[in-house]
Protein backbone atom coordinates (compact mmCIF):
# COMPACT_ATOMS: atom_id res chain seq x y z
CA UNK A 1 0.00 0.00 0.00
CA UNK A 2 1.48 3.53 -1.10
CA UNK A 3 -1.56 5.79 -0.50
CA UNK A 4 -4.24 6.07 2.13
CA UNK A 5 -7.16 3.52 0.66
CA UNK A 6 -10.59 3.99 2.25
CA UNK A 7 -13.72 1.35 1.19
CA UNK A 8 -16.60 1.67 0.55
CA UNK A 9 -16.67 4.63 -1.40
CA UNK A 10 -20.21 4.64 -0.45
CA UNK A 11 -22.64 3.08 1.30
CA UNK A 12 -26.18 3.72 2.62
CA UNK A 13 -28.08 1.39 5.56
CA UNK A 14 -30.70 1.46 7.58
CA UNK A 15 -31.59 3.37 10.85
CA UNK A 16 -30.32 0.55 13.34
CA UNK A 17 -28.03 -1.10 11.31
CA UNK A 18 -24.51 -1.77 12.44
CA UNK A 19 -21.78 -0.82 9.64
CA UNK A 20 -18.35 -0.66 9.42
CA UNK A 21 -16.00 1.00 6.51
CA UNK A 22 -12.12 0.12 6.46
CA UNK A 23 -9.08 2.08 5.74
CA UNK A 24 -5.62 0.77 4.35
CA UNK A 25 -2.27 2.89 5.06
CA UNK A 26 1.53 2.38 4.59
CA UNK A 27 2.64 0.27 7.78
CA UNK A 28 6.29 1.42 6.83
CA UNK A 29 7.07 4.65 8.36
CA UNK A 30 3.71 4.71 10.52
CA UNK A 31 3.09 7.47 13.04
CA UNK A 32 -0.61 7.52 13.86
CA UNK A 33 -4.11 7.11 11.85
CA UNK A 34 -6.86 10.00 12.53
CA UNK A 35 -10.32 9.31 11.54
CA UNK A 36 -12.85 12.20 10.87
CA UNK A 37 -16.42 12.71 10.25
CA UNK A 38 -17.07 15.37 8.09
CA UNK A 39 -21.03 16.74 7.63
CA UNK A 40 -21.89 18.33 4.56
CA UNK A 41 -21.19 21.98 5.34
CA UNK A 42 -19.79 22.02 8.23
CA UNK A 43 -16.00 21.46 9.25
CA UNK A 44 -14.45 17.92 9.40
CA UNK A 45 -14.39 16.69 13.24
CA UNK A 46 -11.92 14.57 14.74
CA UNK A 47 -13.33 10.76 16.49
CA UNK A 48 -10.11 9.35 17.05
CA UNK A 49 -5.81 9.41 16.95
CA UNK A 50 -4.30 5.72 17.12
CA UNK A 51 -0.67 5.18 17.60
CA UNK A 52 -0.77 1.83 18.50
CA UNK A 53 -0.62 -1.46 16.99
CA UNK A 54 -3.79 -3.75 18.66
CA UNK A 55 -5.84 0.08 19.72
CA UNK A 56 -8.94 0.43 19.93
CA UNK A 57 -11.16 3.59 20.82
CA UNK A 58 -14.93 4.06 21.36
CA UNK A 59 -16.57 6.94 21.40
CA UNK A 60 -20.46 6.32 22.08
CA UNK A 61 -22.08 3.99 19.23
CA UNK A 62 -18.93 4.79 16.99
CA UNK A 63 -15.27 2.57 17.77
CA UNK A 64 -12.28 2.02 15.61
CA UNK A 65 -9.21 -0.51 15.80
CA UNK A 66 -5.88 -0.15 14.42
CA UNK A 67 -3.74 -2.73 12.71
CA UNK A 68 0.17 -1.27 11.93
CA UNK A 69 1.81 -4.48 11.15
CA UNK A 70 -0.79 -4.85 8.00
CA UNK A 71 -1.57 -1.55 7.98
CA UNK A 72 -5.78 -1.10 8.13
CA UNK A 73 -7.74 0.25 10.49
CA UNK A 74 -11.82 -0.65 10.79
CA UNK A 75 -14.41 2.20 11.73
CA UNK A 76 -17.81 0.60 13.58
CA UNK A 77 -21.08 2.14 14.37
CA UNK A 78 -23.32 0.13 15.61
CA UNK A 79 -27.14 1.18 15.96
CA UNK A 80 -26.81 3.62 13.10
CA UNK A 81 -29.10 6.67 13.46
CA UNK A 82 -30.04 9.30 10.74
CA UNK A 83 -27.47 11.61 12.34
CA UNK A 84 -24.66 9.59 11.73
CA UNK A 85 -24.78 10.22 7.94
CA UNK A 86 -21.90 11.80 6.81
CA UNK A 87 -18.57 11.25 5.08
CA UNK A 88 -16.03 9.21 7.51
CA UNK A 89 -12.63 10.37 6.44
CA UNK A 90 -9.39 8.01 7.72
CA UNK A 91 -5.53 10.19 7.47
CA UNK A 92 -2.32 8.66 8.44
CA UNK A 93 0.00 10.89 10.07
CA UNK A 94 3.63 10.87 9.25
CA UNK A 95 6.74 12.54 7.13
CA UNK A 96 7.05 15.13 9.95
CA UNK A 97 5.43 18.04 11.38
CA UNK A 98 1.61 16.75 11.69
CA UNK A 99 1.42 16.59 7.69
CA UNK A 100 -1.86 13.84 7.15
CA UNK A 101 -2.39 12.16 4.15
CA UNK A 102 -5.96 11.26 3.51
CA UNK A 103 -7.79 8.82 1.85
CA UNK A 104 -11.02 10.07 -0.51
CA UNK A 105 -13.24 9.13 2.20
CA UNK A 106 -16.57 6.97 2.74
CA UNK A 107 -19.79 8.52 2.63
CA UNK A 108 -22.07 6.86 4.56
CA UNK A 109 -26.31 7.54 3.93
CA UNK A 110 -28.60 6.05 7.08
CA UNK A 111 -32.23 5.94 5.95
CA UNK A 112 -34.98 5.44 8.08
CA UNK B 1 -13.50 28.39 23.24
CA UNK B 2 -13.56 29.61 19.65
CA UNK B 3 -13.35 27.13 17.16
CA UNK B 4 -11.47 27.22 13.62
CA UNK B 5 -12.64 30.09 11.53
CA UNK B 6 -12.21 30.86 7.74
CA UNK B 7 -13.01 33.54 4.80
CA UNK B 8 -14.45 33.64 2.55
CA UNK B 9 -16.81 31.12 2.70
CA UNK B 10 -17.07 30.91 -1.23
CA UNK B 11 -14.84 33.01 -3.86
CA UNK B 12 -15.03 32.83 -7.47
CA UNK B 13 -12.09 34.05 -9.87
CA UNK B 14 -10.91 33.78 -13.27
CA UNK B 15 -7.45 32.32 -14.33
CA UNK B 16 -4.52 34.63 -14.01
CA UNK B 17 -5.31 36.57 -10.89
CA UNK B 18 -4.45 36.24 -7.86
CA UNK B 19 -6.46 35.08 -3.96
CA UNK B 20 -5.73 35.72 -0.56
CA UNK B 21 -7.74 32.93 1.86
CA UNK B 22 -7.52 33.60 5.64
CA UNK B 23 -8.00 31.20 8.72
CA UNK B 24 -8.29 32.38 12.36
CA UNK B 25 -6.71 29.31 14.48
CA UNK B 26 -8.64 27.97 17.29
CA UNK B 27 -7.43 29.65 20.73
CA UNK B 28 -3.99 28.73 22.33
CA UNK B 29 -3.15 26.69 18.58
CA UNK B 30 0.40 28.13 17.29
CA UNK B 31 0.08 25.31 14.21
CA UNK B 32 -1.70 26.06 11.48
CA UNK B 33 -2.15 23.29 8.27
CA UNK B 34 -3.74 23.73 4.66
CA UNK B 35 -5.53 21.23 2.87
CA UNK B 36 -6.74 21.59 -1.01
CA UNK B 37 -9.57 19.35 -1.88
CA UNK B 38 -10.28 19.01 -5.40
CA UNK B 39 -13.60 17.25 -6.49
CA UNK B 40 -13.52 13.76 -5.30
CA UNK B 41 -10.02 13.60 -3.85
CA UNK B 42 -9.33 13.34 -0.14
CA UNK B 43 -7.87 16.75 1.36
CA UNK B 44 -4.17 17.17 0.55
CA UNK B 45 -1.75 18.41 2.19
CA UNK B 46 -0.30 21.92 1.39
CA UNK B 47 2.10 23.24 4.05
CA UNK B 48 2.19 24.27 7.34
CA UNK B 49 3.28 26.73 9.72
CA UNK B 50 4.18 26.95 13.16
CA UNK B 51 5.19 30.15 15.07
CA UNK B 52 5.64 32.00 11.35
CA UNK B 53 7.77 29.95 9.96
CA UNK B 54 6.71 27.46 6.96
CA UNK B 55 7.10 23.98 8.55
CA UNK B 56 7.29 21.75 5.76
CA UNK B 57 4.77 21.76 1.92
CA UNK B 58 3.20 19.47 0.02
CA UNK B 59 3.80 19.07 -3.88
CA UNK B 60 2.49 22.01 -4.80
CA UNK B 61 4.37 24.58 -6.70
CA UNK B 62 5.80 27.77 -5.36
CA UNK B 63 2.53 29.95 -6.87
CA UNK B 64 1.04 28.43 -3.50
CA UNK B 65 2.60 30.62 -0.62
CA UNK B 66 1.41 31.32 3.15
CA UNK B 67 1.91 33.91 6.28
CA UNK B 68 1.54 33.04 9.61
CA UNK B 69 1.02 36.30 11.47
CA UNK B 70 1.81 36.78 15.74
CA UNK B 71 -1.58 35.47 16.91
CA UNK B 72 -1.50 32.41 14.41
CA UNK B 73 -3.54 33.57 11.94
CA UNK B 74 -2.75 32.51 8.88
CA UNK B 75 -3.09 33.20 5.00
CA UNK B 76 -2.78 31.10 1.87
CA UNK B 77 -2.09 33.29 -1.44
CA UNK B 78 -2.40 31.54 -4.71
CA UNK B 79 -1.02 33.50 -7.74
CA UNK B 80 -1.63 32.99 -11.35
CA UNK B 81 -4.85 30.69 -10.93
CA UNK B 82 -5.33 27.59 -12.67
CA UNK B 83 -8.68 25.91 -13.57
CA UNK B 84 -7.37 23.16 -11.75
CA UNK B 85 -7.32 25.41 -8.35
CA UNK B 86 -10.75 25.30 -7.86
CA UNK B 87 -11.18 23.29 -5.11
CA UNK B 88 -12.34 23.78 -1.24
CA UNK B 89 -9.72 25.06 0.99
CA UNK B 90 -9.18 23.71 4.36
CA UNK B 91 -7.13 25.03 7.30
CA UNK B 92 -6.83 23.13 10.67
CA UNK B 93 -4.89 24.41 13.90
CA UNK B 94 -3.44 22.33 16.46
CA UNK B 95 -2.05 22.92 19.97
CA UNK B 96 1.58 22.28 19.14
CA UNK B 97 4.34 20.30 17.06
CA UNK B 98 4.22 16.98 18.41
CA UNK B 99 5.81 14.31 16.63
CA UNK B 100 4.19 13.70 12.82
CA UNK B 101 0.58 13.34 12.98
CA UNK B 102 0.16 12.68 16.46
CA UNK B 103 -2.08 15.41 17.49
CA UNK B 104 -5.49 16.20 16.79
CA UNK B 105 -6.38 19.14 14.21
CA UNK B 106 -9.07 20.85 14.48
CA UNK B 107 -10.70 21.77 10.81
CA UNK B 108 -12.55 25.09 9.83
CA UNK B 109 -15.37 25.03 7.45
CA UNK B 110 -13.22 25.59 4.30
CA UNK B 111 -12.86 28.38 1.77
CA UNK B 112 -14.78 26.76 -1.53
CA UNK B 113 -12.72 28.69 -4.55
CA UNK B 114 -14.45 28.63 -7.88
CA UNK B 115 -11.62 29.61 -10.73
CA UNK B 116 -13.11 30.66 -14.04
Amino acid sequence: ILNVEQSPQSLHVQEGDSTNFTCSFPSSNFYALHWYRWETAKSPEALFVMTLNGDEKKKGRISATLNTKEGYSYLYIKGSQPEDSATYLCASGGGGGNKLTFGTGTQLKVEL
Amino acid sequence: ETGVTQSPTHLIKTRGQQVTLRCSSQSGHNTVSWYQQALGQGPQFIFQYYREEENGRGNFPPRFSGLQFPNYSSELNVNALELDDSALYLCASSGALGLAGLVEQFFGPGTRLTVL
